[in-house]
């Protein structure tokens, strides 16, 4: 029944390591988007993909990759990690064309040591 | 640029005190939405509200209260008789009514944590 959902929900790795955090939503929204909370809460939107084009890349370092194999899943990989990447990860779903709100997935807390 | 502003960065009050929690936006769009968010302990993020800048009128659901005013670019959101439940980070959010380009994402505020103490 969930409608946005993330996996894995905690990632601890070591610095260097290349991690994915893959998000899936039941919803049919067809676009969908990867917020990042930092320590300070602050959320931010990296990245939005439309029925599987890219439509937002925000100043993000070309380490993050989105990919997204179809509408229904937009999945984040991240290369040579840094303990600055630390933080909740987020996958988001709306329906482009519409004022709906953003349907958030349960977070992903990604630890760097 | 938008830009969305909550200059409250925690709140503390007692049980069944009414809070009101304060958004401020700037955009230089015509037409936009508006919304709030929670974020309780647990870590997800609930959708609470959405307001079209077109409609200005002030809605009520059960505790819960927005006020929207076009003339000072605010968002203000209470809750009245507050729970120990309420106990969040709230955040207010923007997003423009163009849909294209980068016209979906939202830009959220800092966030408010309260906290709600028997």
């Amino acid at each position: 029944d969930t409608a946005v959902s993330q996996t894995p929900k905690y990632l601890v790795t070591q610095m260097g390591n290349d991690k994915s955090i893959k998000c899936e939503q039941n919803l049919g929204h067809d676009t969908m988007y990867w917020y990042k909370q930092d320590s300070k809460k602050f959320l931010k939107i990296m990245f939005s993909y439309n029925n599987k084009e890219l439509i937002i890349n925000e100043t993000v370092p070309n380490r993050f990759s989105p990919k997204s194999p179809d509408k229904a899943h937009l999945n984040l990989h991240i290369n040579s990690l840094e303990l600055g990447d630390s933080a909740v990860y987020f996958c988001a779903s709306s329906q482009r064309g519409t004022n709906t709100e953003a349907f958030f997935g349960q977070g992903t807390r990604l630890t760097v040591v | 640029a938008q830009k969305v502003t909550q200059a409250q960065t925690e709140i503390s009050v007692v049980e069944k005190e009414d809070v009101t929690l304060d958004c401020v936006y700037e955009t230089r769009d015509t037409t936009y939405y508006l919304f709030w968010y929670k974020q309780p302990p647990s870590g997800e993020l609930v959708f609470l509200i959405r307001r079209n800048s077109f409609d200005e009128q002030n809605e009520i659901s059960g505790r819960y209260s927005w006020n929207f005013q076009k003339s000072t670019s605010s968002f203000n959101f209470t809750i009245t008789a507050s729970q120990v439940v309420d106990s969040a980070v709230y955040f207010c959010a923007l997003k423009p009514y163009i849909l294209t380009g980068g016209g979906n994402k939202l830009t959220f505020g800092t966030g408010t944590q309260l906290k709600v103490e028997l």
